[in-house]
């Protein structure tokens, strides 16, 4: 299994510009999420998807869309890119949407700078 | 908003000695997870504890919960070289969405092992 995969590991963005993280894991997992890591704040949630068709919004979902038409894949969209969205994102995946009593399974991350 | 909390920010410590981290949260949890995370890469999973637990081993990890004084701590013996990383507390949070519930972690240790 490749477990979480994300592409592309590095991209810069002019403001305004939009672009589309992509996601996929192989284990079969029923929740997928979106995090931003920024320095001294964190990792904090932006989306969540329970499965197949069901998306949520999370602590910080401004600026960000996303879709869940297959198990596998979560992309993240960003529709008109801003400094304020320069981060890692982080997309992770567990085989429930009890996320409490669930092990997360992070992929690599995407470090995006907004110019 | 940030539901834990890490203390230390950072801390460095000599190979062999034990390293502690400590978590307080907010509200009231149902568990309470320790994530790790190299630089550069995602979060790895390390243990979780649930809140009618006040202890958990893995390995040379050793895990507390105070609920009473909502705070975890967790200790790594005979630390080694390998064992710089930051470490992440995360607990359970019900965002408005409802239905499903998501993680929210704290702003994380950094531990560095000197050889």
């Amino acid at each position: 299994n490749a477990g979480v995969t994300q592409t592309p590991k590095f991209q810069v963005l002019k403001t305004g510009q939009s672009m589309t993280l992509q996601c996929a894991q192989d284990m079969n997992h029923e929740y997928m999420s979106w995090y931003r890591q920024d320095p001294g704040m964190g990792l904090r949630l932006i989306h969540y998807s329970v499965g197949a068709g069901i998306t949520d919004q999370g602590e910080v979902p401004n600026g960000y869309n996303v879709s869940r038409s297959t198990t596998e894949d979560f992309p993240l969209r960003l529709l008109s890119a801003a400094p304020s969205q320069t981060s890692v994102y982080f997309c992770a995946s567990s085989y429930s949407q009890l996320t409490s009593t669930d092990t997360q399974y992070f992929g690599p991350g995407t470090r995006l700078t907004v110019l | 908003s940030q539901q834990g909390e890490e203390d230390p920010q950072a801390l460095s410590i000599q190979e062999g000695e034990n390293a502690t981290m400590n978590c307080s949260y907010k509200t009231s949890i149902n568990n309470l997870q320790w994530y790790r995370q190299n630089s550069g890469r995602g979060l790895v999973h390390l243990i979780l504890i649930r809140s009618n637990e006040r202890e958990k081993h893995s390995g040379r990890l050793r895990v507390t919960l105070d609920t009473s004084k909502k705070s975890s701590s967790l200790l790594i013996t005979a630390s080694r070289a390998a064992d710089t990383a930051s470490y992440f507390c995360a607990t359970d949070h019900m965002y408005s969405g409802g239905g499903a519930d998501g993680l929210t972690f704290g702003k994380g240790t950094h531990l560095i092992i000197q050889p």
